[in-house]
This record gives C-alpha cells, structure tokens and sequence, in this order.
C-alpha cells in the first residue's frame, strides 16, 4: 500500500546511546518532515525537507539531526539520547510545500530513553 | 499560553450523539483551520480542511470557523464507535505546512 512508512516501531535506548529513525514514501512527495509527540503537547515540528536536498528546522530542532538521502527517504538522527528525548516520532510527507492538508503520516516510532 | 487550546478530553458520548470538538487560538494570523483523526498506536490522518472563515460539510462531520471569536469546531453527527478516535485540530498563518501549529488533542469514545 501506497504511504509513509517508519522504522523501527519501537526503540528503547539506554542515555547516551545514539540512533537513526527512517522513514521512506512512495507516493512522489516533495515536503517530508519529522514531528514528536507528547502527552499534552501536541505534535511539534522537529525539522523538515521541503525538497530534496534541502532541511530546515522546525520548532524543536536541539539534539537531532536529518538527512534527505533521496527523494523518498528522510531520517532523524539522535546523536546522544536523553530522557527528554522519550516520545512518538511520526514522519510525514506532502505533495508540495504550501499544502498541509495535504499530510500523510507514518505510523509512529515509539522511543523510550532510559 | 499556548497558541492553540484544545481541551484533551476525554469525551464519552452515547452512539447516535452528535459531538462537539473546539479549539481556541490566539493568534489572529492563522488562515488554514484542519482537523485530523488520530486512532490508538496509528498517525494523524487529515479528516477536514476550511480556508478562513465559515462551514465546510463533509457526510457526518461538518468544520466551524469563526475568527472574530478565534474559535473553530468539528462537529459530528449520528456518531458511531469507529468514530472514537483522538481528534487534534491544527492551524497555519499560511499555506506553508512548516508553520501548522497543532492542539494537544481531544480523546473521543463513542459507547454503543
């Protein structure tokens, strides 16, 4: 089935630790972004791609980094792990910059820093 | 205060109600007003979208607009236990999906 699509499913890391949450779609979009979700907060904007080869940040950039290593695939990077750091991760993608309702999202990364 | 309030529930309602979901927002800025449905472990899905003011339907859910009270509802009607869902509201000053700002959420539960 057409979509976006996360790996892993779930992840527990130990403080410290670092890791790479893929995600790759197959429907031709330009925009990816990554979001977290915490309780209460919503979903809050990590970075984004608007096209390929390019990445921006978004509203909670501090300690992750991304890659646009094609037009299909947008990863997120945590380089040393914090318990701040625990939460949903959901990648997301959009046929043109300028078109949120447009947003198809992943089913989620769950991520627990211990 | 954040920018946008949404009341996190939870809603238990019988099936056949209708159901209403609001948000409020500060920012007088905001132009594009989406409601997406988040069921248990899954992503968001975008359920409606309206550009500015006013009404959009859609079947059983109809979206509510009004910027003078900067205050946006979903309503649904003759709801049904599959509608039971998390449902985030979220709101942009323009077009460009970096800047959507979304509620926390409202948890909906529809009892048969």
């Amino acid at each position: 089935n057409a979509g976006v699509t996360q790996t892993p499913k779930f992840q527990v890391l130990k403080t410290g630790q670092s890791m790479t949450l893929q995600c790759a779609q197959d429907m031709n979009h330009n925009s990816m972004y990554w979001y977290r979700q915490d309780p209460g907060m919503g979903l809050r904007l990590i970075y984004y791609s608007a096209s390929e080869g390019t990445t921006d940040k978004g509203e909670v950039p501090n300690g992750y980094n991304v890659s646009r290593l094609n037009k299909r695939e947008f990863s997120l990077r945590l380089e040393s792990a914090a318990p701040s750091q625990t939460s949903v991760y959901f990648c997301a993608s959009t046929g043109r910059m300028g078109q949120g309702y447009g947003y198809t999202f992943g089913s989620g990364t769950r991520l627990t820093v211990v | 205060q954040k920018e946008v309030e949404q009341d996190p529930g939870p809603l238990s309602v019988p099936e056949g109600a209708i159901v209403s979901l609001n948000c409020t927002y500060s920012n007088s800025a905001f132009q594009y007003f989406m409601w997406y449905r988040q069921y248990s472990r899954k992503g968001p899905e975008l359920l409606m979208y309206t550009y500015s003011s006013g009404n959009k339907e859609d079947g059983r859910f109809t979206a509510q607009v009004d910027k003078s009270s900067k205050y946006i509802s979903l309503f649904i009607r003759d709801s049904q236990p599959s509608d039971s869902a998390t449902y985030l509201c979220a709101m942009s000053p323009y077009s460009s999906a970096s800047k959507i700002i979304f509620g926390s959420g409202t948890r909906l539960s529809i009892r048969p």
